[in-house]
């Protein structure tokens, strides 16, 4: 059984930087893209990127200049770091298992339980 | 970026009675090279992550109840629960897969009458 389970800071004050981890217990990293993915009431579901398990990421372009997400395959883990947060960055963030099919990435099977992120002065 | 649509917002349906769910894609969906729909359904339940229903446009992950169908081609989409259960009270998605950045649609909102 795969299991997702995350943490990081839950508040941020503007321009710091955001830093979530996710690890992954009951599973093989191979073939899959480690995603990361937030979720607000005005913008909804946003794909934030992904990171497949040669370690190569692909990040959405509205969010490409300040992300990074990255893999320790040692510990079973995924990061993710958004840098110059403000308000507009408010959301619950999901680490999330995106499954493969010929080299892409295709739906999403499993879910962490999210992290409600609240940036305010 | 590819913009998913859904309609209607909200619904509210009696018990055992039919929910649809309409999901349009700004462009197709559809791979030319494997007559695949690159688009899927989700489920979210107040204070949980969303969960796979069907992917494929109409192929259910293991474990949906069979009530839950999907149909639909190109850019147009169909999520139908043909008798709804109390347990169906959520919001649903669509997205799609055809390309990055994967989207979403805004979700619709399903209630009981």
């Amino acid at each position: 059984q795969v299991q997702l389970q995350q943490w990081g800071a839950g508040l941020l004050k503007p321009s710091e930087t955001l830093s979530l981890t996710c690890a992954v217990y009951g599973g093989s990293f191979s073939y899959y893209f480690w995603t990361w993915i937030r979720q607000t009431p005005g913008k909804g579901l946003e794909w934030i990127g992904e990171i497949n398990d040669g370690g190569s990421p692909n990040y959405n372009p509205s969010l490409k200049s300040r992300v990074t997400i990255s893999l320790d395959t040692s510990k079973n883990q995924f990061s993710l770091k958004l840098k110059s947060v403000t308000a507009a960055d408010t959301a619950m963030y999901y680490c999330a298992r995106g499954l493969m099919d010929t080299g892409k990435v295709t739906t999403i099977d499993h879910w962490g339980q999210g992290t409600l992120v609240l940036v305010s002065s | 970026d590819i913009v998913m649509t859904q309609s209607p917002d909200s619904l509210a349906v009696s018990l055992g009675e039919r929910a649809t769910i309409n999901c349009k894609s700004s462009q197709t969906v559809l791979s030319i090279y494997n007559n695949k729909n690159y688009l899927a359904w989700y489920q979210q339940k107040p204070g949980q992550p969303p969960k796979l229903l069907l992917y494929w446009a109409s192929t259910r992950e293991s474990g949906v109840p069979d009530r839950f169908s999907g149909s639909g081609s190109g850019t147009d989409f169909t999520l139908t629960i043909s008798s709804l259960q109390t347990e169906d009270v959520a919001v649903y998605y669509c997205q799609q897969y055809y390309s990055t950045p994967l989207t979403f649609g805004g979700g619709t909102k399903v209630e009981i009458k």
